[in-house]
């Protein structure tokens, strides 16, 4: 079946500095691949997404590159601020798997200042 | 524009009582919607998904049940609450039948069992 893996948290960070998160995944098709933040006590946020091949989702500085060849979505943002302290998802969806989101088991990141 | 709006928020049981958690969206029809739970410092665990009124899927078996009264009502309930029912419950919906639509999350509520 599809699975998403990525990398454990916590990361902790200084204000400014450089962010990578790692993604991977497994799927039988042809999937559509989504990051997601979670902000302390609340639901989640579509943060970006990619639908095909070599897409590069983008949204308030992070950005991430689908590559098929390596079946991965890493997200990356140049200069992190405090506020983007959250939880990260990565995630993709499946035609063949009736369109249900199968979630990485998120990533804890702090951003110090 | 589309909203999801969830309630309560926060909510304390004790164990053995019934549940109710209820879910609407507005601003679309005909969507799909989902329930999750999240467990403390866990990830998302797909619980119940549906593609119509009166249609529901489950993806774990559990002591949890869902029910789609109405096109943009989804109600995640159970008879008797377990301690092990204790979570971040999300309620999530998207539109059309193409995988490159997201999901769009309520605000959760947060169920304790005492």
């Amino acid at each position: 079946g599809d699975s998403v893996t990525q990398m454990e948290g916590p990361v902790t960070l200084s204000e400014e500095a450089f962010l990578t998160i790692n993604c991977t995944y497994t799927a039988t098709g042809y999937p559509s691949l989504f990051w997601y933040v979670q902000y302390p006590g609340e639901g989640l946020q579509l943060l970006l997404k990619a639908t095909k091949a070599d897409d590069k989702g983008s949204n308030k500085g992070f950005e991430a590159t689908y590559r098929k060849e390596t079946t991965s979505f890493h997200l990356e943002k140049g200069s992190v601020q405090v506020s983007d302290s959250a939880v990260y998802f990565c995630a993709l969806s499946e035609r063949a798997a009736g369109n249900k989101l199968t979630f990485g088991g998120g990533t804890r990141v702090l951003v110090k200042p | 524009s589309q909203t999801i709006h969830q309630w309560p928020a926060t909510l304390v049981q004790p164990v053995g009582s019934p549940l109710s958690l209820e879910c609407t969206v507005e601003g679309t029809s005909n969507p799909n919607l989902y329930w999750y739970r999240q467990a403390a410092g866990r990830g998302l665990q797909l619980l119940f998904y549906s593609v119509g009124i009166g249609q529901i899927s489950s993806e774990v078996p559990q002591n949890l049940s869902a029910s789609r009264p109405q096109d943009r009502q989804f109600i995640l309930s159970s008879k008797k609450l377990l301690l092990s029912d204790s979570g971040f419950y999300l309620c999530a919906w998207s539109g059309g039948q193409a995988s490159n639509q997201p999901q769009h999350f309520g605000d959760g509520t947060r169920l304790s069992i005492l």
